[in-house]
């Protein structure tokens, strides 16, 4: 089993609905989770963390954690042609303080139809 | 501006070369990243580095080495390049936080 799994999609959803983009990962003992998106032949960039289980909320994005279920999302309401790119969750596996080890998903390659 | 860059961004070398792939970033991060990224697979991570002479082996560190003899960079070497080795490169630092900032990546042919 992969450490941190996404479905690879393509994912399609049209202009103005809501994207829902899913993750699961292995490690129980994993405390911070990022969202990374991707744009084609671009470098990745962080667009949302969460660290606590719940709702996190910015702009027109929110994180979800779950870890119980060890399992994280990312909901973009309103979703804009811009949105179009692949979403990479990212899971912090390292244990010390201001330390990142990041093990990554395959990511999620997004479309947003006008 | 403070930034991250990678050279050269494109390489083609033959089998069995050694390939150094450079990462010099000006922000005085303490921690540097070096990931590839093939089709399916997202980012893995090669080697990483906390620190000067501080390094350590990633999920896919076979036939890569890295040395950090200062904060600024930190090069990637293929001792010995293979086909399974082509791939896009990047390299990463982050400051202790939760940002890592990425470089514009490294697109490697070994043919």
């Amino acid at each position: 089993q992969k450490e941190v799994e996404q479905n690879s999609g393509p994912l399609s959803v049209p202009e103005g609905a809501i994207a829902s983009l899913n993750c699961t990962y292995s490690d129980r003992g994993s405390q911070s989770f990022f969202w990374y998106r991707q744009y084609s032949g671009k470098s990745p960039e962080l667009i949302m963390f969460i660290y606590s289980n719940g709702d996190k909320e910015d702009g027109r994005f929110t994180a979800q954690l779950n870890k119980a279920s060890q399992y994280v999302s990312l909901l973009i309401r309103d979703s804009q042609p811009s949105d179009s790119a692949t979403y990479l969750c990212a899971v912090n596996l390292a244990g010390i303080q201001g330390a990142q080890k990041l093990v990554f998903g395959q990511g999620t390659r997004l479309t947003i139809n006008p | 501006d403070a930034e991250i860059t990678q050279s050269p961004r494109h390489k083609i070398t033959e089998t069995g070369r050694q390939v150094t792939l450079a990462c010099h970033q000006t922000w005085n991060h303490n921690n540097m990243f070096w990931y590839r990224q093939d089709l399916g697979h997202g980012l893995r991570l090669i080697h990483y580095s906390y620190g000067v002479h501080d390094t350590n082996k990633g999920e896919v560190s076979d036939g890569y080495s890295v040395s950090r003899s200062n904060t600024e960079d930190l090069p990637l070497t293929l001792e010995s390049a293979a086909s399974s080795q082509t791939s896009v490169y990047f390299c990463a630092s982050n400051d202790g936080g939760n940002i890592q900032y990425f470089g514009a990546g490294t697109r490697l042919s070994v043919l």
